[in-house]
């Protein structure tokens, strides 16, 4: 069964230095996203990506994180300059047809500790 | 903006049938989502429903929605072990930006 595989699925860092969290999406999938959860609270969305660009972001998605497709597989988040509320597990998502089928898929997530 | 609660507990007896409750805010929401996310693991979609159903059934899975109290509930007939897990709620307008609820909680005692 396709799935969507990221990659570290932890990694620690040190206050202040970049990072970067990487994730295959489903192969034929159109639309994808990164979510986070800071332990004990409500997964949240972060931002949206198609046709190689943002769609939609939320107001923690500010100009310390950026989003790429590098190339036809991978989808990255980066976080420039880390802090130490950054800490928690980004989820990445794909879907096919968003508005058509509704199904949004997850990986299993990369828990980043910020020391 | 768009809120999602759920309870954040339920125990249940194997065998038993469990009902995990949702309530949100959007009247707006096109699409209702149940996750599962057992420890260490990521969100594994169970199921969801559009707004213009009443009832979706899949196997064990029966998810109920009354639109009008913007309530959404999962039921999972002849719960077993391997349902023990935190289970989340979410909506959506887009199927895009999903709103999660706090996620419940399901323990299955034997």
């Amino acid at each position: 069964e396709p799935e969507v595989t990221q990659t570290p699925s932890h990694q620690v860092t040190q206050m202040g230095q970049e990072v970067i969290l990487r994730c295959v999406p489903i192969s034929n999938h159109l639309y994808f996203y990164w979510y986070r959860q800071i332990l004990g609270q409500k997964v949240e969305f972060l931002v949206s990506f198609y046709n190689n660009e943002i769609s939609e972001k939320s107001e923690i998605f500010d100009d310390q994180f950026s989003v790429e497709r590098p190339d036809g597989s991978n989808f990255t988040l980066k976080i420039r300059s880390t802090k130490l509320e950054d800490s928690a597990m980004y989820f990445c998502a794909s879907s096919a047809w968003s508005e058509v089928t509704g199904e949004l898929f997850f990986g299993e997530g990369s828990r980043l500790t910020v020391l | 903006g768009e809120d999602v609660e759920q309870s954040l507990f339920l125990s249940v007896r194997e065998g038993d049938s469990s009902v995990i409750n949702c309530t949100y805010t959007d009247s707006s929401s096109t699409y209702l989502y149940w996750y599962k996310q057992e420890p260490g693991a990521g969100l594994q979609l169970l199921t969801y429903i559009f707004s213009n159903m009443d009832m979706k059934q899949d196997q064990r899975l029966t998810v109920l929605l009354n639109k009008k109290d913007k309530h959404l509930s999962l039921r999972i007939a002849d719960t077993q072990t391997g349902d023990s897990a935190i289970y989340f709620c979410a909506e959506s307008r887009t199927a895009s930006k999903l709103t999660f609820g706090t996620g419940t909680r399901l323990q299955v005692t034997l």
